[in-house]
């Protein structure tokens, strides 16, 4: 059975920085593309970054680029997220989300974010 | 970017009643790579449908996807009580992946 953990959410002040983490486990996770998918209080889903199984490939939500970076440790089957310069527009909860290609089939809880002051 | 617009935000409908949802795409979107998710509160995302019209693994055949190009369409045949959500389409063609606005299938 496909798991994925959400893990590292939490309130943090703008301009901060944070980091999520999402464990895999009941898949072969190098060979998933892997997404983080996020949700405003209220609203609804909003794409934000993919990865490619090997790492090789990724692509971001224009308003993420330099702030944000996936990336993943097949050892570990982890996948992660690294935000940084964090708005209060970032708030949200952040699903980690699998699939053999672009698609993201299997979903995590998700972890929420808030970022205020 | 392509955007996904979704009709109607609302859906009122009773138990057993048959449930059309639309989804419009700004632009055709390749391989029909397009897909359908249900959220009820406090949960994640469920994947019901990819590739436009092929049902996920466990979803009822109540389900159904169809379409092609910009204009998708998810039916619920016969609504279970079960099935009142909230519904996105998704657009997995190119980057960056879109989700429409959602729509929420409510007990009339």
């Amino acid at each position: 059975e496909v798991q994925l953990v959400e893990s590292g959410g939490g309130l943090v002040q703008p301009g901060g920085s944070l980091r999520l983490s999402c464990a895999a486990s009941g898949f072969t996770f190098s060979g998933f593309w892997m997404n983080w998918v996020r949700q405003a209080p209220g609203k609804g889903l909003e794409w934000v970054a993919n990865i490619e199984g090997d790492g090789s490939e990724k692509n971001y939500l224009d308003s993420v680029k330099g702030r944000f970076t996936i990336s993943r440790d097949n050892a570990k089957n982890s996948l992660y997220l690294q935000m940084s310069s964090l708005r209060a527009d970032d708030t949200a909860v952040y699903y980690c989300a699998g699939g053999s290609g672009w698609t993201p089939e299997s979903w995590g809880q998700g972890t929420p974010v808030t970022v205020s002051s | 970017e392509i955007v996904l617009t979704q009709s109607p935000g609302t859906l009122s409908l009773s138990p057993g009643e048959r449930a059309t949802l639309s989804c419009r795409a700004s632009q055709s979107v390749t391989n029909n790579f397009l897909a359908w998710f249900q959220q009820k509160p406090g949960q994640p995302p469920r994947l019901l449908i990819d590739d436009a019209s092929n049902r996920a693994t466990g979803i009822p055949d109540r389900f159904s996807g169809s379409g092609s190009g910009t204009d998708f369409t998810l039916t619920i045949s016969r609504l279970d009580p079960d099935d009142f959500a909230v519904y996105y389409c998704h657009q997995s063609a190119h980057a960056p992946l879109t989700f429409g606005q959602g729509t929420k299938v409510e007990i009339k």
